[in-house]
């Protein structure tokens, strides 16, 4: 069974950084190219960053360019997102998903972790 | 940027009820669409993927259809279960972008 579950998350001051992880199983985590996606509170759903299966080509939206890092250890089937100079518009559920290939569709998404952001 | 811009924003359906909800894509994705489904809490569904491929384990009263710009999601008969709110998203180019939401509800 694909799991995916993240962790990190939690209440931080502006200006402040996060490490967010997400531990896989159930498949071959190598194999996968993997999102990033937010959502905050009674919005809507925002894709943040992608990485391929072997972290050769990356992307970020926009609004996190420059602040957020996204990274995998397939040794350790595990996925990352760094958030530096976290904003109060950060605040959101974060979720990890796993990304089809060839249609670039996400299949399993994790429960998420809430970042706050907050003085 | 790619805007998805969803109709309608809301509905009220009863079970039994054929629902469709239409996409519109800022310029063309081609078939590069999704549809998901979230509950509140829950993490979001795939539902459709390419536009019209039913994701494995999603029942067949679900069906999406379109290409380029317009697109459209269909729920034969709605069932108890698929009160929820429903996202389109384009994978075609980054930033990949989502809908704003349409929410189903009971009436």
């Amino acid at each position: 069974e694909v799991q995916l579950v993240e962790s990190g998350g939690g209440l931080v001051q502006p200006g402040g950084s996060l490490r967010l992880s997400c531990a896989a199983s159930g498949f071959t985590f190598s194999s996968y190219s993997m999102n990033w996606v937010r959502q905050a509170p009674g919005k809507g759903l925002e894709w943040v960053s992608y990485i391929s299966s072997s972290s050769s080509i990356i992307y970020y939206a926009d609004s996190v360019k420059g602040r957020f890092t996204i990274s995998r250890d397939n040794a350790k089937n595990s996925l990352y997102l760094q958030m530096n100079s976290l904003r109060v518009e950060d605040t959101a559920v974060y979720h990890c998903a796993r990304v089809v290939p060839a249609v670039t569709a996400t299949d399993y998404w994790g429960q998420g972790t809430l970042v706050t952001v907050s003085s | 940027d790619i805007q998805m811009t969803q109709s309608p924003s809301s509905l009220s359906a009863s079970v039994g009820d054929r629902v469709t909800i239409t996409c519109r894509a800022s310029q063309s994705v081609t078939s590069y669409l999704n549809w998901f489904h979230q509950k509140p809490g829950k993490a979001p569904k795939l539902l459709i993927y390419a536009a019209s491929s039913l994701q494995s384990g999603v029942p067949s009263r679900f069906t999406g259809s379109g290409s380029g710009t317009d697109f459209t999601l269909t729920i034969s008969s709605l069932q108890p279960e698929d009160f929820a709110t429903y996202y389109c998203q384009q994978s075609y180019s980054t930033p990949w972008t989502f809908g704003q939401g349409t929410k189903v509800e009971i009436k």
